[in-house]
């Protein structure tokens, strides 16, 4: 959506980190998120942040959120074959109603 | 229950032709949710169910588009008259409200592939 925006691809090798960038315009976001998206699968949940938090790790993931330029990046460390896909970033600024950027596909080269 | 799930996962119809597709939440999840997403493009929000009842719709659903969710359980989106513009993956999500928490995760289908001839 026009509201949220990602760089479309990102290459990168196996064994290094991924970093993917997002943008979004709305300031009263409450919650900002990372999809995951594999051919001929449902759109996976990765990870969250609430608004309130500049930054969040899950094992290998870290997202980081600049609330002041409205900047969220999602890290992925030690990147495997198996992490290309496409990854959404998205927010809400109520509990049900997700605003999506276009996607960022990520391919891992040997 | 191992999750969302929606048939048919691939539709092709001629123009002008209408479409049912269906989406079964994982169960106990009172909100249902469809979206839309076309080629290259995130997926875009349609409409939403609280068990029963439709409590929004997005201005991209035009009137050929008409969705129910009667016993709020299973979901219907309905496409009629199809134009080549609907062509696009019809996306359904569900979710359990829990008014105590503001954050509600959604999970998402495998989604219906729509061609439109």
């Amino acid at each position: 959506g026009e509201d949220v925006e990602q760089s479309l691809f990102l290459s990168v090798r196996e064994g290094d980190s991924s970093v993917i960038n997002c943008t979004y315009t709305d300031s009263s976001s409450t919650y900002l998120y990372w999809y995951k998206q594999e051919p001929g699968a449902g759109l996976q949940l990765l990870t969250y942040i609430f608004s309130n938090m500049d930054m969040k790790q899950d094992q290998r993931l870290t997202v980081l959120l600049n609330k002041k330029d409205k900047h969220l990046s999602l890290r992925i460390a030690d990147t495997q074959t198996g992490d290309s896909a496409i990854y959404f970033c998205a927010e809400t600024r109520n509990d049900y109603k997700l605003s999506f950027g276009a996607g960022t596909t990520v391919t891992v080269r040997a | 229950d191992t999750g969302v799930s929606q048939n048919p996962r691939h539709k092709i119809t001629k123009r002008g032709q209408n479409v049912t597709f269906r989406c079964d939440p994982i169960s106990e999840h009172n909100r249902l949710y469809w979206y839309r997403q076309t080629l290259g493009q995130g997926p875009e929000f349609l409409t939403y169910f609280q068990n029963e009842a439709q409590l929004e719709k997005s201005r991209l659903l035009s009137d050929r588009f008409s969705a129910e969710r009667p016993k709020g359980s299973f979901s219907t989106l309905e496409i009629q008259r199809t134009e080549q513009g609907d062509s696009a993956m019809y996306l359904c999500a569900s979710s359990l409200d829990l008014t105590s928490a503001r954050y509600n995760e959604q999970f998402f289908g495998p989604g219906t592939r729509l061609t439109v001839l």
